[in-house]
């Protein structure tokens, strides 16, 4: 089956740090990838995606680069701020004929001080 | 702007009373998502429709019930709430075109239910 697996949390980063999520994935056919974050008492947001191997998402400074070889996606960013701070999810979408079902990780918490 | 809207936010029901939860779109999507979403834990499909097609994921327990009456609104009902169905649910919806894979999902911004 398909599943996803991230680096556990709480990640607690000093504002201006650079950051890494780590994000592996399994999965049978040719999967989408994505990034998505969750703010306190909020639904989830996209926040990059990447549709085929090599492709790189980016937004909002976040990086994130699909590797097949390494089965792989990564979250980057080379300067958080406080406003960074939240729960983000790396996420798998295989297409299943009527939907595009999404497969989440477990979800790591970032936390920014100043 | 074109977005998904749940309602309402917080919901308290009883244990064994039975809930409704509502969720609505303004951007014509086909396809309709309910997630359940543990603390601290990932969102967890229940089931989806493709238009008027109920699609429920094998391990949603009965207790979980859907209906779609148009394109704009879907409906959880939850039967007999226990206290384990205590949670965020979270509604999405997405696109489904001819020969595409990729469909992004969008969310509202959830519902959570206590139940007492």
């Amino acid at each position: 089956g398909n599943s996803v697996t991230q680096m556990e949390g709480p990640v607690t980063l000093s504002e201006e740090a650079f950051l890494t999520i780590n994000c592996t994935y399994t999965a049978t056919g040719y999967p989408s990838l994505f990034w998505y974050v969750q703010y306190p008492g909020e639904g989830l947001q996209l926040l990059l995606k990447a549709t085929k191997a090599d492709d790189k998402g980016s937004n909002k400074g976040f990086e994130a680069t699909y590797r097949k070889e390494t089965t792989s996606f990564h979250l980057e960013k080379g300067s958080v701020q406080v406003s960074d701070s939240a729960v983000y999810f790396c996420a798998l979408s295989v297409y299943s004929g009527t939907a595009s079902k999404l497969t989440f990780g477990t979800g790591t918490r970032l936390q920014v001080t100043l | 702007d074109a977005m998904v809207i749940q309602n309402p936010r917080y919901q308290v029901t009883q244990f064994g009373k039975p809930v409704t939860l509502s969720c609505s779109q303004t951007l014509n999507h086909n396809v309709m998502y309910w997630y359940q979403q543990k603390s601290s834990q990932a969102p967890k499909l229940l089931f989806h429709y493709y238009d008027k097609d109920f699609n429920n994921e094998a391990d949603t327990p009965d207790n979980f019930q859907s209906r779609r009456p148009n394109t704009s609104f879907c409906f959880l009902d939850i039967r007999s709430p226990g206290l384990g169905d205590a949670a965020m649910y979270l509604c999405a919806t997405s696109s489904l075109t001819s020969g595409r894979v990729y469909n992004e999902q969008f969310f509202g911004p959830g519902t959570r239910l206590t139940v007492l």
